[in-house]
């Protein structure tokens, strides 16, 4: 099956600083989408990106489908970034269910 | 986004008890759901799909007859584990994607902490 990893596995950061999170998988895929895992569980929706660039506030996703990865950068870092950040990919020979990395824990201090 | 709603949000157990999970698609219809667990500190992981009106498709290691998993209508898919043991103690969470607003994307209910005492 499709293999998904992301790097790096943990990130200490200071508030305000930029950081940049990276998926790597082994398929082509035809969806992808980074999370946010709050520390109560919930996964939040953070992008549906399967090729190209987006921005929303404070974060940007940009995915180079040719070349297998994605990066998620967040700059301006806050205390409330904190949490796990996945990745997970769909790909036609895995059906329809989303595929997870192992995700990034990143912490951020005041 | 869509929204999926799952209930509980917490429960415990008592070991050889069985617990019915509930995810509902709130706001779309959702041809198809995907049941996850996620131990402590690990990723996700796919245990099962299902299509409303058919069989839920188990992922290699699932016991199906453990996790019974009911899809009855396009907003409505139940998890239940049956007889549980502490080691079903674990963070279950929906998903739904399906027609409507939005296709592909996948959105996630807000997940389930089993604890099996």
């Amino acid at each position: 099956g499709i293999q998904v990893e992301q790097s790096p596995p943990d990130l200490i950061l200071q508030e305000g600083a930029n950081s940049t999170l990276r998926c790597n998988f082994s398929d082509s895929v035809n969806n992808l989408q980074w999370f946010h895992q709050n520390p109560w569980g919930q996964l939040i929706n953070l992008f549906y990106i399967p090729s190209g660039t987006k921005q929303n506030g404070r974060l940007s996703a940009t995915t180079v489908a040719t070349e297998r990865y994605s990066l998620l950068y967040i700059s301006s870092s806050q205390t409330t970034d904190s949490g796990v950040y996945f990745c997970a990919v769909q790909t036609n020979q895995a059906g329809t269910a989303l595929i997870f990395g192992k995700g990034t824990t990143l912490s951020v201090s005041s | 986004g869509a929204v999926v709603s799952q209930h509980p949000s917490r429960v415990i157990c008592k070991s050889g008890t069985s617990v019915k999970i509930e995810c509902r698609s709130l706001d779309f219809q959702a041809t198809t759901m995907f049941w996850y667990r996620q131990f402590p500190k690990q990723s996700l992981m796919l245990m099962a799909t299902s299509n409303e009106g058919s069989k839920a498709t188990y992922e290699q290691g699932v016991e199906k007859d453990k996790f019974l998993i009911n899809h009855a209508s396009l907003t409505l898919s139940t998890l239940t584990v049956t007889s549980a043991h502490p080691e079903d103690s674990s963070f279950y969470i929906c998903s739904a994607r399906g027609i409507g607003r939005v296709v592909a994307e996948a959105f996630f209910g807000q997940g389930t902490r089993l604890t099996v005492v």
